[in-house]
């Protein structure tokens, strides 16, 4: 079955500090990718996907790249803010499946200033 | 604005009482979603329904029921049959299935416990 395996967190950095987030994933053929974010007392968001091998998605300064070799879709910001503390959550969905999406177990980070 | 409207916010029950949360869109989508999400689980399908008077179960549908009679709503009924129902339930919606982004949308949840 399909499956997707996230870093536990919680994650905790300093304002402008590099997060990764690492993201590895078990299906058949070639699924899409997702990131989806929850903010405090909110539902998720899309923040970014990727639909093949090597495509990078990107958006608000996050950015993944789809490695089919390694299977993984590893989440990264260069300098993140107070703001981007959320949960932050891996996802696949194989394309026979439409939008039947798999999560991964989310992973929380916390920024302090 | 456009959006998903999930009630209520919190909800109390006791053991052997069925209980039923609304969900509903006003994003004209046909496709619309029930996750339950548990600390460190992530998210598991329970119900979705692609188009109006059809649906399907999810990877945990035992112990929840659901309908599908208007385009903007799905409520979810979680029975007395759901062996561990304390849980945060999410709703969600995309446009077809068969127009395939990958995008679903979210309401604010559910939070359900049961006393």
């Amino acid at each position: 079955g399909n499956s997707v395996t996230q870093m536990e967190g919680p994650v905790t950095l300093s304002e402008e500090a590099f997060l990764t987030i690492n993201c590895t994933y078990t299906a058949t053929g070639y699924p899409s990718l997702f990131w989806y974010v929850q903010y405090p007392g909110e539902g998720l968001q899309l923040l970014l996907k990727a639909t093949k091998a090597d495509d990078k998605g990107s958006n608000k300064g996050f950015e993944a790249t789809y490695r089919k070799e390694t299977t993984s879709f590893h989440l990264e910001k260069g300098s993140v803010q107070v703001s981007d503390s959320a949960v932050y959550f891996c996802a696949l969905t194989p394309k026979a499946a439409g939008n039947k999406l798999t999560f991964g177990g989310g992973t929380r980070v916390l920024v302090k200033p | 604005d456009g959006g998903i409207t999930q009630s209520p916010k919190y909800l109390f029950r006791k053991e052997g009482q069925n209980v039923t949360l609304s969900c509903e869109q006003n994003l004209n989508h046909d496709a619309m979603y029930w996750y339950r999400q548990d600390p460190g689980q992530g998210l598991r399908l329970i119900y979705y329904s692609q188009i109006v008077n059809d649906f399907q179960k999810g990877d945990i549908a035992e112990g929840y029921s659901v309908s599908r009679e208007k385009k903007e709503s799905f409520p979810l009924t979680v029975t007395s049959a759901q062996k561990n129902p304390t849980a945060f339930y999410l709703c969600a919606s995309s446009r077809s299935t068969g127009a395939y982004t990958g995008e679903l949308f979210f309401g604010e949840g559910s939070r359900l416990t049961v006393l």
